[in-house]
């Protein structure tokens, strides 16, 4: 009930192109879903994150889509950049009981230039 | 405006012994949460101090322990050290609970 998975593991993307990383849960209680960039040797940093009363958030090149029904949600980066190349987590949790984490496994993206 | 600062940045210790991990939140944040990041895995979270009580635990044996002080920095605390205690331990704080959390970038922990 607490999962929160993740694929894929990793991604190759070419400068400019679409990258797009997955995300299923299994606790219909989580209401919040946020998606975190970490760099090597940093903490994870707060990229975008969505409520389940919409369908689709976006901010800048960053894209989060969310399935209700289908409990799934995906980020989607346009006109991907060297500079995104990090590993991504996603994760849940419901809001009113103190925002508890619980984070994907992570996929780590490299776009080429 | 400083963000969430971890002291130690690195820390090496041997099995059985204790460790004392620092966090101060975020200026205006009341809310810290703590979580172990295993190498190539995602953060798992630890517990939450709010008002300096701890409000959520998650699945870590008593040997994990925690403290909220009146200025709202926290403390982690470790005893008798396993190998398998060997991550990235993360403070994140947040402007009261239900607000989204913001990560300091850690205190990498190596026990020998």
């Amino acid at each position: 009930q607490q999962q929160v998975k993740q694929s894929p593991q990793s991604l190759i993307v070419q400068k400019g192109g679409i990258s797009i990383i997955n995300c299923a849960y299994e606790n219909t209680a989580f209401d919040y879903f946020p998606w975190y960039q970490q760099f090597p040797g940093k903490g994870p940093a707060l990229l975008i994150a969505i409520r389940p009363d919409v369908s689709e958030k976006k901010e800048g090149r960053f894209t989060i889509s969310f399935n209700k029904s289908a409990k799934q949600f995906s980020l989607h980066i346009m006109d991907s950049q060297p500079g995104d190349s990090a590993t991504y987590f996603c994760a849940a949790s419901k809001m009113e009981y103190g925002n508890k984490l619980v984070f994907g496994a992570g996929t780590i993206l490299r776009v080429k230039s | 405006d400083a963000g969430v600062t971890q002291s130690p940045t690195h820390l090496i210790k041997t099995r059985g012994q204790q460790v004392t991990l620092r966090c101060s939140p975020k200026s205006g944040h009341d809310t810290v949460s703590w979580y172990q990041q295993a190498l190539g895995q995602g953060p798992q979270f630890i517990f939450q101090y709010y008002e300096e009580e701890e409000r959520q635990r998650g699945n870590f044996p008593d040997r994990f322990s925690g403290h909220q002080f009146p200025n709202y920095s926290s403390e982690l605390n470790v005893n008798a050290l396993l190998l398998g205690d060997s991550a990235l331990y993360l403070c994140a704080s947040s402007q009261n609970s239900n607000q989204p959390q913001h990560f300091g970038d850690g205190t990498r922990l190596s026990i020998l």
